[in-house]
C-alpha cells in the first residue's frame, strides 16, 4: 500500500463544477505539496502547507494534520484546469519526498 | 528566464550506453533533486543535494551518479543504459529540504 493515495484517480467534471481531490497519507510529515503537471508534461508546484489553509486564485488547500489528510479544490473549474494533480508529502525524519499517484483531471466546456 | 533548466528535453540512446542529463537553477536555491517518473507516471526521488552535498540517495541503481560541481549544478550521469530506465527525469530545487519546489521540464529518456 503507498504511504500517500489520492482520490479519486480519474475525475471528469463540467465547466464551472466544484472539485475536490483528496490526498490520505500514513507517514509522520513536515510539510505537504499539491502539484499539477499538464499534459505537456511541466510539473509546477501550486502549494506547500504544513497546517490549515490556503487559497491562491480559484484554488484552495487544506491539511489537517491529525486526520492526516489533504484536500485540493478548484472553484468554477475550467478546461485550463485539466491536468494531472499530485499530492506529495515532505516525510518527517527523512525529509524525502513521497508522491501520490496522482489524479487526472479533465474538464469538459 | 527559465529558473530551473534541464538539457536535453529528449534523450535517444542505445542499451549500453553512458548519457549525462544537466541540470541548472539560477534562484539561487540550496537544495536540488533528481526524480524519476515512470511509463505509469509514478514520481519517485532518486536524490536529493543540499549545498553541493548529498543528503538524499535512494535505492537506485549505481549506474547512476550525480554530480553537483555547484550549489546551482546538479548533473545526472547514467552508465551501462537499460531499457528499463527509460523515463521522464526531472530536475528540481528550492529553497530548503523542505521548501517550495520548482522542477524543470524534464528529459524524457528512451533507450532502444
Amino acid at each position: 500500500k503507498n504511504e500517500v493515495e489520492q482520490s479519486p484517480q480519474n475525475l471528469t467534471a463540467q465547466e464551472g463544477e466544484f472539485i475536490t481531490i483528496n490526498c490520505s497519507y500514513s507517514v509522520g510529515i513536515s510539510a505537504l505539496h499539491w502539484l499539477q503537471q499538464h499534459p505537456g508534461g511541466g510539473i509546477v508546484s501550486l502549494f506547500m502547507l504544513s497546517s490549515g489553509k490556503k487559497k491562491h486564485g480559484r484554488l484552495i488547500a487544506t491539511i489537517n494534520i491529525q486526520e492526516k489528510h489533504s484536500s485540493l479544490h478548484i472553484t468554477a473549474s475550467h478546461p485550463r484546469d485539466s491536468a494531472v494533480y499530485i499530492c506529495a508529502v515532505v516525510r518527517g525524519a527523512t525529509n524525502k519526498l513521497i508522491f501520490g499517484t496522482g489524479t487526472l483531471l479533465a474538464v469538459q466546456p | 528566464d527559465t529558473a530551473v533548466s534541464q538539457t536535453p528535453k529528449y534523450l535517444v540512446t542505445q542499451m549500453g550506453n553512458d548519457k549525462s542529463i544537466k541540470c541548472e537553477q539560477n534562484l539561487g536555491h540550496d537544495t536540488m533533486y533528481w526524480y524519476k517518473q515512470d511509463s505509469k507516471k509514478f514520481l519517485k526521488i532518486m536524490f536529493s543535494y543540499n549545498n553541493k552535498e548529498l543528503i538524499i540517495n535512494e535505492t537506485v541503481p549505481n549506474r547512476f551518479s550525480p554530480k553537483s560541481p555547484d550549489k546551482a549544478h546538479l548533473n545526472l550521469h547514467i552508465n551501462s543504459l537499460e531499457l528499463g530506465d527509460s523515463a521522464v527525469y526531472f530536475c528540481a530545487s528550492s529553497q530548503t529540504v523542505s521548501g517550495k519546489l520548482f522542477f524543470g521540464s524534464g528529459t524524457q529518456l528512451s533507450v532502444l
